[in-house]
């Protein structure tokens, strides 16, 4: 079955510094959604990527799709205290039901 | 709007028993889907639910089922519960007429297993 794989497990940063996460699907995507989950919360919906090779922006967060439609990263410049989660990439393949098989997260220290 | 609540929100169960976690979904959503989140771990899918019908299904033993109601909730079952079943179970609500569309998280239910 599908997996989905995140780089690295975890990442400890400075106040200020950038951070990036990686994400890798062993099958081709239809879509791929990124999460962030708060120590004792819930997964809180971030933005989802559809395009082959989309680049997309939200303030210091830069999110990529891969050309292949099978990875993905998510870039956080000068990282804050606020950005402090565990991020998932979640995949979606092409089977015409939104199925989302998540990654194993990195959690951001 | 009050968007995807779950009830309870915490629960203790003897190895053995069975459990119904419910979830009402974010108003004018049609699709209910249960993930389970071990600790550490990212949410892993159980079933959806789609007018009153489990549409996918991932993993999981026929100890988890389901039910959709016509209001669009949904109850998630567990039977003869394992220590390994302790978890935090999500649910997630979305539009099925929308096929790419975020989904929308409930707070979850933590469920403990002793």
């Amino acid at each position: 079955g599908q997996q989905v794989m995140q780089i690295p497990q975890y990442q400890h940063v400075q106040e200020g510094e950038d951070f990036t996460t990686y994400c890798n699907s062993s099958t081709t995507l239809s879509n791929i959604q990124w999460y962030k989950q708060r120590p004792g919360g819930h997964p809180v919906f971030l933005i989802q990527l559809v395009k082959s090779g989309e680049v997309k922006k939200q303030k210091r967060l830069t999110f990529q799709f891969g050309e292949a439609k099978k990875n993905s990263s998510l870039h956080i410049t000068a990282t804050q205290t606020t950005d402090v989660g565990t991020y998932f990439c979640a995949g979606d393949e092409d089977t015409g039901f939104q199925k989302l098989v998540f990654g194993t997260g990195t959690r951001l220290l | 709007d009050a968007g995807v609540t779950q009830s309870p929100t915490h629960l203790i169960k003897t190895r053995g028993q069975q459990v119904t976690l419910r979830c009402s979904p974010k108003s004018g959503h049609d699709t209910v889907s249960w993930y389970q989140q071990a600790l550490g771990q990212g949410p892993q899918f159980i079933f959806q639910y789609y007018e009153e019908e489990e549409r996918q299904r991932g993993n999981f033993p026929d100890r988890f089922s389901g039910h959709q109601f016509p209001n669009y909730s949904s109850e998630l079952n567990v039977n003869a519960l394992l220590l390994g079943d302790s978890a935090l179970y999500l649910c997630a609500s979305s539009f099925a007429s929308l096929r790419d569309t975020e989904a929308f998280f409930g707070q979850g239910t933590r469920l403990t297993v002793v």
